[in-house]
């Protein structure tokens, strides 16, 4: 079984702040999802890293895919209370995209005003 | 715009009753999939279907069933509930290896 570690658990952190969270493996995967999911709501789909090493921005979120494709962090910059909410990683199960993904057990995350 | 619905988004039934969770999608992805989330346990794949007419088992598919009634539904069943199958299901679909893209959730509590 692959797993994901996420860490923190939990982040609780003031507006402003910046911050950075973990997804880390001791397999290698060959993409991996960042989510967010919100209250009453099912998880959505942030950003894809593909290969290792790479960089992807969304406005104030950075992700980053490790070199050997085991890890990845996601880092937010000047944290908006917006962005509360459960963040999730995720990568295929060994079967390939088809047999579904397999997700870490998130970050907590709460930006206060 | 309806994407991933799912029925009903609550329910309670008593230890042992049965009962099922409808799921449709409606934009034409072949994979559906159903996971659990429950605290501290992060989100598990119960069952899965890669394609119309074929189904599979996730890493958490003991006490359900599953069908995949046409490229649009996919249902989970619980045949006989315990209170260890109290949690919030997702249905989920996809055209691999892209996005998943999940309802919004079915609270089921089993007392």
């Amino acid at each position: 079984t692959q797993l994901l570690e996420q860490s923190p658990q939990f982040l609780s952190i003031q507006e402003g702040e910046n911050l950075t969270v973990y997804c880390n493996s001791s397999s290698v995967f060959s993409s991996l999802q960042w989510y967010r999911q919100e209250p009453g709501e099912g998880p959505v789909l942030l950003v894809t890293v593909v290969t290792g090493g790479e960089v992807k921005k969304l406005k104030r979120l950075t992700f980053q895919f490790g070199d050997a494709r085991k890890d990845s962090s996601l880092h937010i910059t000047a944290a908006q209370p917006g962005d509360t909410g459960l963040y999730l990683c995720a990568g295929p199960y060994s079967g390939g995209g088809a047999d579904g993904l397999t997700f870490g057990k998130g970050t907590h995350l709460i930006i206060q005003p | 715009n309806a994407g991933v619905t799912q029925t009903p988004k609550f329910q309670v039934l008593k230890t042992g009753q049965s009962m099922t969770l409808q799921c449709a999608q409606d934009m034409n992805h072949n994979s559906m999939y159903w996971y659990r989330q429950d605290p501290g346990m992060g989100l598990r794949l119960i069952y899965y279907s890669a394609s119309e007419g074929t189904t599979d088992k996730g890493e958490v598919p003991n006490g359900y069933n599953v069908s995949r009634l046409n490229k649009r539904e996919f249902s989970l069943r619980l045949e006989s509930a315990a209170p260890s199958q109290t949690s919030v299901y997702f249905c989920a679909s996809s055209d691999p290896p892209g996005e998943l893209f999940f309802g919004e959730g079915s609270r089921l509590t089993v007392l």
